[in-house]
């Protein structure tokens, strides 16, 4: 099966921290998302990359930016947190190709005081 | 215009009866449509996906598709308590850069009653 795991499941942090949010695959995915989950928002693509090293913005990336060094891991980081990014954070793989069958991770519940 | 609309209910049905969740969509030029299904608390997860017009069926759902009407649906027969959860839309769109991109409705409620 495959597992994308996320570093944490709860996170605590405080306005104007910068804030890294780490994501690890192991099924040899090229594509990874991030997404942030809000109640009456649903699920809202910030970032994506297709490869190594590659990264296109989705529909809300302001505040973030992300790094992939390496195939496996896609890292979300948030420069300056503040209180509106407080959210669930899904970080999701595919397979080349298909971008539709989102394997997520567990999520990250993120509270920005 | 959202790109994926749903209603968020929550949809009430007895066990046993027939669920039937919706689902709009605004670009014409959509070609892939997808339900995911998520627990409380839990990740979404894949079930159905639906390509052309018409019903896709995979044991207990089946997915409709009516690209002139910008609609998909799941039907879910028999329901079970089990079945109680959130059931997100999601299509594909392309975007400016070419790329393609996976936009999620805000799901429906579903809650199956014994």
């Amino acid at each position: 099966d495959v597992k994308v795991t996320q570093s944490s499941r709860y996170l605590v942090k405080r306005t104007g921290e910068k804030v890294f949010l780490e994501c690890v695959q192991d099924m040899d995915h090229e594509n990874m998302f991030w997404y942030r989950q809000d109640p009456g928002l649903g699920l809202r693509l910030i970032y994506f990359s297709y490869d190594v090293k590659m990264k296109e913005k989705g529909d809300i990336p302001e505040g973030y930016s992300v790094s992939r060094e390496k195939k496996e891991r896609f890292s979300l980081i948030l420069e300056s947190a503040s209180t509106n990014q407080t959210s669930m954070y899904l970080c999701a793989s595919s397979l080349t190709g298909t971008i539709e069958k989102l394997f997520f991770g567990s999520g990250t519940q993120l509270s920005v005081l | 215009q959202k790109e994926v609309e749903q209603n968020s209910g929550p949809l009430s049905v007895p066990e046993g009866a027939i669920a039937s969740l919706n689902c709009t969509y605004s670009d014409r030029v959509s070609q892939s449509f997808f339900w995911y299904r998520q627990y409380s608390g839990k990740s979404p997860e894949l079930i159905m996906s639906i390509y052309s017009n018409g019903d896709k069926e995979d044991g207990r759902f089946t997915a409709q598709l009516n690209k002139a009407s910008q609609y998909v649906s799941l039907l879910i027969r028999d329901s079970q308590p089990s079945d109680s959860a959130t059931y997100l839309c999601a299509v594909n769109f392309i975007m400016n850069t070419g790329f393609q991109k996976l936009v999620f409705g805000t799901g429906t409620r579903l809650l199956v009653s014994p």
